[in-house]
């Protein structure tokens, strides 16, 4: 069966610092892969997705950047954080033989 | 790209009644529309979904509708209860973005007993 791995789950960092999230799908080939960013009580944000290895798009001028390396590895950057990238980041990928998309357990980032 | 509105914002039911969440969304194109609920601090889970070429789906006390022609659809929950307190998360597939899902703001639903 397909699962999807994302780590850190919690994550406190200071304004400035690099970030690093990862994200890894098992059970599947050549899935959509996507960063998702929940800001507190708020709706689902669409950051980056890819289609394939190399392939980036992003959805929202920002302070972040995403790279996949690898097919079934997605991650999300950053070289200096702001305070406003705090939120809970949610990977996702898609089956494409099916619509639905599946989440990771998130991660909730703080930069204090 | 894909606007999705969701509304309400908030809604808070007694145990027993019914629950409708109603969104609209923009692009015509969009053929997919799932529902996810998020429990507090956790991911967001597929509920119920449909597809384009289906008016209504039901799963217990869970149901779908889609209207293509006006653009919306809405969740409608049944004799409610207190564990479906929740967010709940309209989504409409963008077609031409990676077969993304761009999601509503959310509902968050109180059942009080």
């Amino acid at each position: 069966s397909q699962t999807i791995h994302q780590w850190p789950a919690t994550l406190v960092q200071p304004v400035g610092s690099p970030l690093s999230l990862e994200c890894t799908v098992e059970g599947t080939s050549n899935p959509n892969l996507y960063w998702y960013r929940q800001a507190a009580g708020r709706g689902l944000q669409l950051l980056f997705y890819s289609v394939g290895i190399g392939q980036i798009s992003s959805e929202v001028p920002q302070n972040l950047s995403a790279s996949r390396p690898q097919d079934r590895q997605f991650i999300l950057s950053s070289k200096k954080l702001l305070l406003s990238d705090s939120g809970f980041y949610l990977c996702a990928w898609l089956d494409r033989g099916n619509t639905e998309a599946f989440f990771g357990q998130g991660t909730r980032l703080t930069v204090v | 790209g894909e606007n999705v509105e969701q509304h309400p914002s908030t809604l808070s039911v007694q145990e027993g009644d019914s629950a409708v969440i109603k969104c609209t969304y923009s692009d015509s194109a969009s053929n997919y529309f799932p529902w996810y609920k998020q429990e507090l601090g956790k991911r967001p889970q597929l509920i119920i979904d449909i597809r384009s070429n289906v008016g209504e789906k039901k799963d217990q006390r869970i149901a779908v509708t889609l209207n293509k022609t006006a653009k919306h659809f809405s969740l409608h929950i049944t004799e409610t209860q207190p564990e479906d307190s929740a967010v709940y998360f309209c989504a409409a597939s963008i077609v031409n973005s990676g077969y993304a899902l761009n999601f509503g703001k959310g509902t968050s639903l109180l059942v009080t007993p």
